[in-house]
This record gives structure tokens, C-alpha cells and sequence, in this order.
């Protein structure tokens, strides 16, 4: 399975849009691109996944580059209950494991 | 229905104590897994199991842990003999099928001292 790149850790401020970066330049034509949450002292919690067209859903835009060597994880209007880790996670359709890395601390401020 | 739950949510035990970490995911889903994470750290893949396939132990860090599986139910995490090093937190996730989304746990919270 490709890995994956983030920062270690971004703020934002409360009410503005926070935009999780992921660099995959190794994923191959299979591989879907997963993102994942865990506030703390919490399991982590399912975000969004895609393919290859940008998605969205009610928690999160997923933004994929045409050629899929990076994404962007976009919060549209960040809460103090956005702060947590976010992990980004490439994986293909036939994989069984999902291999976290330690993720973008995501610090949001009032 | 109801998520994945954990049992126990917290455990303390002594260094050499076996200890087993109970996990319930969600019904109908065939694929479970086991992941630790250490303090500060990122998760860390042990053990999955789909369906009645042969369950995939490939990142079970030494021979004093295992895990079981009833059918698609309830799973059993084992650690014998435990040490300082295996405190961590042991999460379960479940999914419908290998390799597509996942739900966590809550996880189980064990302290060797």
C-alpha cells in the first residue's frame, strides 16, 4: 500500500475553512484515498473517502489533484470540535489493512 | 444499529499478568480489526479477520499475543505474559468487507505496571 505525507500539525481559526494537505505520489490506480479522525481519547472516527472525483459529505470536502499524488481534506467551517488528529490513508479495494501514520494535529482557535 | 464496543474501557495490571481485551463489532459486518497505539503515537495494525478466511497476523509484534474470533462476532485480543512496553491503547474496528471503511471502537486503555 502507498504511503502518505502530512504536516505534523496546522491551526485554523474557528469559523474559517481548514484545509488538511496529504501527499500519496506512490498510490497506484486501485488505491482509494481514506480520511480518518480521532479526538482525544477517542477511537478515530471514518471522515470521507474518494477515488478520483473530488467528494463531498456533511462532516468534509475531499479535493484529489488529477494525476492522485496528493489531496486535500477541506473543513468548510472549522469548530472547536474539529481539533483533533487527522489521518490521510491510501489503501486499494482488495487491501485488509489501513496503515496510519501519525496524522496533522489540527489545533482549531477561538 | 449499535457501534463497535470495547470491554474493558480501562485496564491496570502487573507486569507477567495475562490479560484479554474483548471486542463486539458491529452486526453483519465481516472484517474485524486489531490496532494499538502507543502514547502520542500513530495506530498500529495487529490482526484481521474476514469471515472464515485465516486471519491475518502479520503485524502481531511477538508470539504472547493472539486473538480469536467467534464466526463474525465477538473477538478476543490475548496478551500473556504482559510487559511495561504493551501499555497502549487496543483498538477494534470492523467493516462490512476488507479493505473499505472502518469503525472504531472505543478502545481499551492498558496500563502494565
Amino acid at each position: 500500500d502507498a504511503k502518505t505525507t502530512q504536516p505534523t500539525s496546522m491551526d485554523c481559526a474557528e469559523g474559517r475553512a481548514a484545509n488538511l494537505p496529504c501527499n500519496h505520489s506512490t498510490i497506484s490506480g486501485n488505491e482509494y484515498v481514506y480520511w480518518y479522525r480521532q479526538i482525544h481519547s477517542q477511537g478515530p472516527q471514518y471522515i470521507i473517502h474518494g477515488l478520483k472525483n473530488n467528494e463531498t459529505n456533511e462532516m468534509a470536502s475531499l479535493i484529489i489533484t488529477e494525476d492522485r499524488k496528493s489531496s486535500t481534506l477541506i473543513l468548510p467551517h472549522a469548530t472547536l470540535r474539529d481539533t483533533a488528529v487527522y489521518y490521510c490513508i491510501v489503501i486499494s479495494n482488495t487491501g485488509n489493512q489501513f496503515y496510519f501514520g501519525t496524522g496533522t494535529s489540527l489545533t482549531v482557535i477561538p | 444499529g449499535a457501534g463497535v464496543s470495547q470491554s474493558p474501557s480501562n485496564k491496570v495490571t502487573e507486569k507477567g499478568k495475562d490479560v484479554e481485551l474483548r471486542c463486539d463489532p458491529i452486526s453483519g459486518h465481516t472484517a474485524l480489526y486489531w490496532y494499538r497505539q502507543r502514547l502520542g503515537q500513530g495506530l498500529e495494525f495487529l490482526i484481521y479477520f474476514q469471515g472464515n478466511s485465516a486471519p491475518d497476523k502479520s503485524g502481531l509484534p511477538s508470539d504472547r499475543f493472539s486473538a480469536e474470533r467467534t464466526g463474525e462476532s465477538v473477538s478476543t485480543l490475548t496478551i500473556q505474559r504482559t510487559q511495561q512496553e504493551d501499555s497502549a491503547v487496543y483498538l477494534c474496528a470492523s467493516s462490512r468487507g476488507g479493505g473499505i471503511t472502518q469503525y472504531f471502537g472505543p478502545g481499551t486503555r492498558l496500563l502494565v505496571l
